[in-house]
């Protein structure tokens, strides 16, 4: 198994450009998410998935988009990148029960964005 | 709204010798489940272990254990017998057992000195 996956290793955008940040799991999980992380930061959630075609806000969603067409996939995407999303991002899945997900989150290996 | 809290930005501890990383807590959920991850310099965050907040005993992995206060709302990281390869930021997380979202703490940078 590959495990979670994620392309771009390091991205620079210029402000207003757009682009997708892809994440891949072959587990089979149900749950995915996306978490940026800024020094000082720690991991912050930006959005999840419960499965496919069901999608929901994290505590900082503004600026980025997902969709979840399939159980394995769970792009991300900046619309119109500005220098406040330079970060670090991280997809995550897990394993999720019908009531929350108390499971070990198995990362990607992270995208790291600068956005000029 | 639920908080995790980790008062120690960085902490160094000799080879060989034991630390413990803080980490404290607020949620309104009775029961939930709690999680130290690792994430060394390679940036991949591992899991280094996991508690159950309706059960009283310590969750143990190895030479790492926790000590859970439920009542103080406190969850702290004992790493035993320290390695160079725990050099690493360690992150606390909180999620309430009927949610979907992960809380995370900003970490505490651990340095093992040789």
């Amino acid at each position: 198994n590959a495990g979670v996956t994620q392309t771009p290793k390091f991205q620079v955008l210029k402000t207003g450009q757009s682009m997708t940040l892809q994440c891949a799991q072959d587990m089979n999980h149900e749950y995915m998410s996306w978490y940026r992380q800024d020094p000082g930061m720690g991991l912050r959630l930006i959005h999840y998935s419960v499965g496919a075609g069901i999608t929901d806000q994290g505590e900082v969603p503004n600026g980025y988009n997902v969709s979840r067409s399939t159980t394995e996939d769970f792009p991300l995407r900046l619309l119109s990148a500005a220098p406040s999303q330079t970060s670090v991002y991280f997809c995550a899945s897990s394993f999720s029960g019908t009531s929350g997900v108390h499971n070990e989150q198995f990362f990607g290996p992270g995208t790291r964005l600068t956005v000029l | 709204a639920q908080t995790v809290t980790q008062s120690q930005p960085e902490m160094s501890v000799q080879e060989a010798e034991t630390v413990t990383l803080s980490c404290t807590y607020d949620t309104s959920e009775n029961n939930y489940y709690l999680f130290w991850y690792k994430q060394p310099p390679s940036r991949q965050m591992i899991l280094v272990i996991r508690q159950e907040a309706y059960k009283q005993q310590n969750a143990t992995e190895n030479r790492f254990s926790v000590n859970f206060q439920k009542a103080a709302k406190s969850f702290s990281l004992k790493i035993s017998d320290s390695q160079l390869g725990d050099t690493a930021m360690y992150f606390c997380a909180l999620v309430g057992a009927g949610s979907y979202q992960l809380t995370f703490g900003k970490g505490t940078k651990l340095s093992v000195i040789p």
